[in-house]
């Protein structure tokens, strides 16, 4: 059984460009969840998706903004860099209808840095 | 709206002391409460998570919490350190019958000495 794997594990970007990090679920999961982890910080929930639907957002703005194809798999979009949006970028897959209580599997994180 | 707040942002220990790490949530509703441990350069592994039922709840690592409502706390133990334990644990709540949207605490890193 294939983990949740999240691509590149690294990104340099300059202030102002667009960034898509991506992220494979773990195999049967529907739902996929994306945080961002600032360092020395909490994961902070950005959005989830539900089967292609976004199911749920937290105070992110309309600049981050995702997908979820057929095969579940999901990219998180960041336009308009911002110096504070350097930070470790996770994605959590999980099983079931809504996935949002269920125990959700992380991947290793995207680490990001804006110049 | 909900909050976690955990005591310490570093804990250290010996090997084979007790280890407790502290988490305190506010909740306006019945809480799912979670422990989450995060190794250098990879993504957050579930410990342990309460949701309803018994409020002693057993982890993986042999780790345990315990639910008390009364105290709004979900502390985190383990009878005895290894050294593999030394990592970033995170707290985190999110509210029944609502979005479910976890908050997570800022962590607390466990130090592990010989």
């Amino acid at each position: 059984e294939t983990g949740v794997t999240q691509s590149p594990t690294h990104l340099i970007k300059t202030r102002g460009q667009q960034v898509t990090l991506r992220c494979s679920s773990q195999s049967g999961h529907n739902t996929v969840s994306w945080y961002q982890q600032a360092l020395g910080q909490g994961p902070q929930f950005i959005f989830q998706y539900y089967r292609e639907e976004e199911n749920g957002r937290g105070n992110f703005p309309p600049r981050f903004s995702g997908l979820q194809f057929p095969n579940y798999s999901s990219e998180l979009n960041v336009n308009a860099l911002e110096l504070d949006d350097s930070a470790l970028y996770l994605c959590a897959s999980s099983p079931g209808t809504s996935g949002r209580w269920e125990t959700q599997y992380f991947g290793p994180g995207t680490r990001l840095l804006v110049l | 709206a909900q909050s976690v707040t955990q005591l310490g942002s570093h804990v250290s220990v010996s090997e084979g002391a007790l280890v407790l790490l502290r988490c305190n949530y506010s909740s306006s509703v019945p809480p799912y409460l979670f422990w989450y441990v995060q190794y250098p350069n990879q993504g957050l592994q579930l410990l342990l998570k309460y949701t309803t039922g018994a409020t002693l709840v057993k982890g993986i690592n042999g780790f345990e919490a315990e639910f008390k409502k009364s105290e709004t706390s979900f502390h985190l133990t383990k009878p005895s350190a290894h050294m593999s334990d030394a990592a970033e644990y995170f707290c985190a709540v999110s509210e029944s019958g609502g979005s479910y949207i976890p908050t997570f605490g800022r962590g607390t890193s466990l130090i592990v000495h010989p």
